[in-house]
């Protein structure tokens, strides 16, 4: 079955250091993968979407990366703040123009 | 300032007794979603509305119907909850079939005792 999946379900780093959050895709190949942002009891917000053929998109201190290779997706956070402690999400389109999501990854940023 | 509004954001209900989640956009976008987010989980697609085009996703239980009378208002039917009902429900909107970024609402957290 096609599979986008964030295997780490928790991320704890120091404030001022750089996050990295993975999302690995099995048994297809998505045109495009998309990150979002949920806050506790809030909707996912959006925040970079980047396509099969790019390898890197950037927005302020974000930054992500797609590896058709690895089946992989990388985001970026550099110089990490306890604002940015929040469940960040991958997702790739679905059939029915939805997002099927992966299972998110919380990010503790410690001052 | 407010372009996917929710109503209400926390909703209490019995075993069984129906319950109604409102969904309102600002946006004038065609396409709406609904989303069922479990505690931890990935948001999990319901169904959806390309303008009045309704569309079920197969593994959606009977049990939720939804409604878009217009283009800026949708919303959820539970006939008979169940516990296992209980969760966080997203209403979230895009402007067309092939736009790719959707617009989240803040959620409605439904809880069934």
């Amino acid at each position: 079955s096609q599979k986008i999946e964030q295997n780490s379900e928790a991320l704890n780093i120091q404030e001022g250091k750089t996050a990295t959050l993975t999302c690995n895709y099995t048994n297809y190949s998505p045109a495009y993968l998309q990150w979002y942002r949920q806050d506790p009891g809030r909707g996912p917000v959006f925040l970079l979407l980047i396509r099969e053929n790019e390898k890197e998109k950037r927005k302020e201190r974000l930054k992500v990366t797609f590896d058709t290779t690895l089946k992989q997706s990388l985001f970026h956070i550099t110089a990490s703040q306890p604002a940015d402690s929040a469940t960040y999400l991958c997702a790739r389109g679905g059939s029915q123009g939805n997002l099927i999501f992966g299972k998110g990854t919380k990010l503790s940023v410690k001052p | 300032d407010a372009m996917v509004i929710q109503n209400p954001r926390y909703q209490v209900t019995q075993f069984g007794k129906p319950v109604t989640l409102s969904c309102s956009q600002t946006l004038n976008h065609n396409v709406m979603y609904w989303y069922q987010q479990k505690s931890s989980q990935a948001p999990k697609l319901l169904f959806h509305y390309y303008d009045k085009d309704f569309n079920n996703e197969a593994d959606t239980p009977d049990n939720f119907q939804s409604r878009r009378p217009n283009t800026s208002f949708c919303f959820l039917d539970i006939r008979s909850p169940g516990l296992g009902d209980a969760a966080m429900y997203l209403c979230a909107t895009k402007p067309g079939q092939a736009g790719e970024t959707q617009y989240f609402g803040p959620g409605t957290r439904l809880l069934v005792l």
